[in-house]
C-alpha cells in the first residue's frame, strides 16, 4: 500500500515567521511531488511541484525533496494569516498519473 | 486563466437514486480524473481517463460508478445507486502531462 504521511497539526506560527511542513512517502519509485493548499470547504489549489532532489523556490515558497530519505518539505517564508489552511502533500507513483494524498497539515498563522 | 469547472456545486439525493456529476476540464488537457474527499478525511483517487477510456481506477470505483466524456468538453461521473457512504466532496481534475488542476468540487449528500 503506497502511503503519504504528514503531521496533522495544527502547526501554529506567528505572522512573519517561517512555516515548515513535512511529508514522507513509502514508494521509492515515486517520481513527482506536489504541494496543494486547501482552504476549508474548498478544493486543492496547486502551490508547487518538484521532481528532482534539492530545493525549488517560488516566491515565498520553497519545496525540498530528498528521494534517498523519501522526504518532501515545504517552507513558507514571511507567513501571513492568509496562509492559514491545510497543506496537502501529493505524490505520483509509477507509470500512472494518479495522485496519492497525505491527510494534510493544518497551518495557523496568528497575527 | 483557464480553470476546471464543476456542476452542480451541491447535490442532495435519496439513497438508491442515480446522480451525475459534471465537469468541464481545461480545454487543452488530455487527462481527466475524479477524486473524492469524505468530510475530515484524505483526498482519494477514484479514476483517471485518457484517450476516451479509463486508464486507472481505485478499489472505490466499483460497478456503481462510471465515467463518460459525452462530447468534446464535458466529463461526467455517474453513481448508479447512491449509498449513504457516498456522501463526500467530489473533485474533478485535469492535467496536460504532470500537473493536475482541480475544480471547485461538488458536495454530494445522500440521505
Amino acid at each position: 500500500q503506497k502511503e503519504v504521511e504528514q503531521n496533522s497539526g495544527p502547526l501554529s506560527v506567528p505572522e512573519g515567521a517561517i512555516a515548515s511542513l513535512n511529508c514522507t512517502y513509502s514508494d521509492r519509485g515515486s517520481q513527482s511531488f506536489f504541494w496543494y493548499r486547501q482552504y476549508s470547504g474548498k478544493s486543492p489549489e496547486l502551490i508547487m511541484s518538484i521532481y528532482s532532489n534539492g530545493d525549488k523556490e517560488d516566491g515565498r515558497f520553497t519545496a525540498q525533496l530528498n528521494k534517498a530519505s523519501q522526504y518532501v518539505s515545504l517552507l513558507i517564508r514571511d507567513s501571513q494569516p492568509s496562509d492559514s489552511a491545510t497543506y496537502l502533500c501529493a505524490v505520483r507513483s509509477g507509470g500512472y498519473n494518479k495522485l496519492i494524498f497525505g491527510a494534510g497539515t493544518r497551518l495557523a498563522v496568528h497575527p | 486563466e483557464p480553470e476546471v469547472t464543476q456542476t452542480p456545486s451541491h447535490q442532495v439525493t435519496q439513497m438508491g437514486q442515480e446522480v451525475i456529476l459534471r465537469c468541464v476540464p481545461i480545454s487543452n488537457h488530455l487527462y481527466f480524473y475524479w477524486y473524492r474527499q469524505i468530510l475530515g478525511q484524505k483526498v482519494e483517487f477514484l479514476v483517471s481517463f485518457y484517450n476516451n477510456e479509463i486508464s486507472e481506477k481505485s478499489e472505490i470505483f466499483d460497478d456503481q460508478f462510471s465515467v463518460e466524456r459525452p462530447d468534446g468538453s464535458n466529463f461526467t461521473l455517474k453513481i448508479r445507486s447512491t449509498k449513504l457512504e457516498d456522501s463526500a466532496m467530489y473533485f474533478c481534475a485535469s492535467s496536460d502531462v504532470e500537473t493536475q488542476y482541480f475544480g471547485p468540487g461538488t458536495r454530494l449528500l445522500v440521505l
